[in-house]
């Protein structure tokens, strides 16, 4: 049973615009949550994290929403641009040495 | 500032070899962790360590095993490969709870 979920496998969006991806999760235990970046050849780059005490967390274009009650969450990118092409993964971990759970992943792709 | 090493970066074996995965960070991290990432599965958690010493399994972590003897580095090993194992295999630390994950470039791995 997928604790965390990415139902859009992939997103096109043009460039200067905002994109938003979203992810859910169903383990209410769940209380840290970070998106990651990935590019073809490469690992998994960390992008933006949040806890659950919090409802937003902000770096430059990169903002994160949590949604507890709805257990959801959203990356936003504004501007979005063509170098955020990549396949962006949303990832959530619970209190102790448990290892994070990944969703499957969403394909951005930015048309100039 | 070489992060998460992972050796070697592509390999090709026949069904039945057997190979070792060599992760190294040198950040100095208690917890390392291994995933394949297989298409439209996301990453999924082979076996993980929370500290020198110590294994635990993950998601998937039938026909491998893996070692943990030196807190630097973490060791995944096929004893038997078969084409099902066919995968990119991805390395990542971390320092603790509620950190982020750092993952190596992974290793290509194609069995025939």
């Amino acid at each position: 049973d997928q604790q965390v979920k990415q139902n859009s496998p992939s997103l096109s969006v043009q460039e200067g615009r905002i994109s938003i991806l979203n992810c859910d999760y169903t383990n209410s235990m769940f209380d840290y949550f970070l998106w990651y970046k990935k590019y073809p050849a490469e690992g998994p780059t960390f992008l933006i994290s949040i806890s659950s005490i919090k409802d937003k967390n902000e770096d430059g274009r990169f903002t994160v929403f949590l949604n507890k009650s709805a257990k959801h969450l959203s990356l936003h990118i504004v501007p979005s641009q063509p170098g955020d092409s990549a396949v962006y993964f949303c990832a959530a971990s619970q209190p102790g040495n448990t290892p994070l759970v990944f969703g499957k992943g969403t394909r951005l792709s930015v048309i100039a | 500032n070489a992060g998460v090493t992972q050796t070697p970066k592509f390999r090709v074996l026949k069904t039945g070899q057997s190979m070792t995965l060599l992760c190294a960070q040198d950040m100095n991290h208690e917890y390392m962790y291994w995933y394949r990432q297989d298409p439209g599965m996301g990453l999924r958690l082979i076996h993980y360590s929370v500290g020198e010493g110590t294994t635990a399994k993950g998601e998937v972590p039938d026909g491998y095993n893996v070692s943990r003897l030196k807190k630097q580095n973490f060791l995944l090993g096929l004893e038997s490969a078969a084409p099902s194992q066919t995968s990119v295999y991805f390395c990542a630390s971390r320092q603790g709870t509620n950190q982020p994950q750092h993952f190596g470039d992974g290793t290509r791995l194609s069995i025939l």
